[in-house]
C-alpha cells in the first residue's frame, strides 16, 4: 500500500524558516516524480514544486521561487520542502503528492502537515 | 501565467446528473484531470488522461476535454459524492489547479 506521511509543519514568524518532509512507502521511491501541493484555509489546491526522480530537474510556482527549495533523498524514501523567508500567506496544509507513473496526474496524496505563519 | 476557471457550485438531486466545467485556453490540447476532497481529507484522483477512471472509482464519474473546457460529469448522483472538485492541467512543466466547484445533493 502507498503510503506518504508528511512531519515537520508548526507555527513560525513571517521571516522564518522551516523545513517540512515527507516519508514514502510501499512503492519504489527512487522511479517517481513528486510533489508538494498546498491548501490555505477555506482555499482551493495550489502546487508548489516538483522535482525529478533523481533531482535533476526541479520546478516552482512563480510565488515561491527563491524562497522554497524542493529536495528528495531517495535512500531515505522522503521528499523534502525547506521554506525561507515566509510569508503570513504561505500559511496552509502541504500536501506530498506522487505523480502517477507516465502519467500526469496525482495519483496518491499523504494526509498534509499544517504551516502556519503568523506573528 | 495559465488558468483554469470553474464554478463555485453545483446543486444536484439524488440520482440525477451533476455536470462540473473547468475552462481554460485551448484547455483540450492539453489532459485534464480531476480530484475530489471532502472536508478534513486529502484529495483523491478521480479522473485522469481527460477520461480515464483509476480503479476503485465508480463508473458513474466520467470526463471529458475539448476546445477550451474539460467536464466532469457525475451519474445517478449519490450524496457520497457531495464534495469539493478540482481540475487540473499541466502548462510549461507547472502544474495547475481550477479554484475547486462544491457539489452539493439536495
Amino acid at each position: 500500500e502507498v503510503q506518504l506521511v508528511e512531519s515537520g509543519g508548526g507555527l513560525v514568524q513571517p521571516g522564518g524558516s522551516l523545513r517540512i518532509s515527507c516519508a514514502a512507502s510501499g512503492f519504489t521511491f527512487s522511479f517517481y516524480w513528486m510533489n508538494w501541493v498546498r491548501q490555505a484555509p477555506k482555499k482551493g489546491l495550489e502546487w508548489v514544486a516538483n522535482i525529478k526522480q533523481d533531482g535533476s530537474e526541479k520546478y516552482y510556482v512563480d510565488s515561491v521561487k527563491g524562497r522554497f527549495t524542493i529536495s528528495r533523498d531517495n535512500a531515505k524514501n522522503s521528499l523534502y520542502l525547506q521554506m525561507n523567508s515566509l510569508r503570513v500567506d504561505d500559511t496552509a496544509v502541504y500536501y506530498c503528492a506522487r505523480l502517477g507513473s507516465g502519467s500526469w496526474n496525482f495519483d496518491n496524496w499523504g494526509q498534509g502537515t499544517l504551516v502556519t505563519v503568523s506573528s | 501565467s495559465y488558468e483554469l476557471t470553474q464554478p463555485p457550485s453545483v446543486s444536484v438531486s439524488p440520482g440525477q446528473t451533476a455536470s462540473i466545467t473547468c475552462s481554460g485556453d485551448k484547455l483540450g490540447d492539453k489532459y485534464a484531470c480531476w480530484y475530489q476532497q471532502k472536508p478534513g481529507q486529502s484529495p483523491v484522483l478521480v479522473i485522469y488522461e481527460d477520461n480515464k477512471r483509476p480503479s476503485g472509482i465508480p463508473e458513474r464519474f466520467s470526463g471529458s476535454n475539448s476546445g477550451n473546457t474539460a467536464t466532469l460529469t457525475i451519474s445517478g448522483t449519490q450524496a457520497v459524492d457531495e464534495a469539493d472538485y478540482y481540475c487540473q492541467a499541466w502548462d510549461s512543466s507547472t502544474a495547475v489547479f481550477g479554484g475547486g466547484t462544491k457539489v452539493t445533493v439536495l
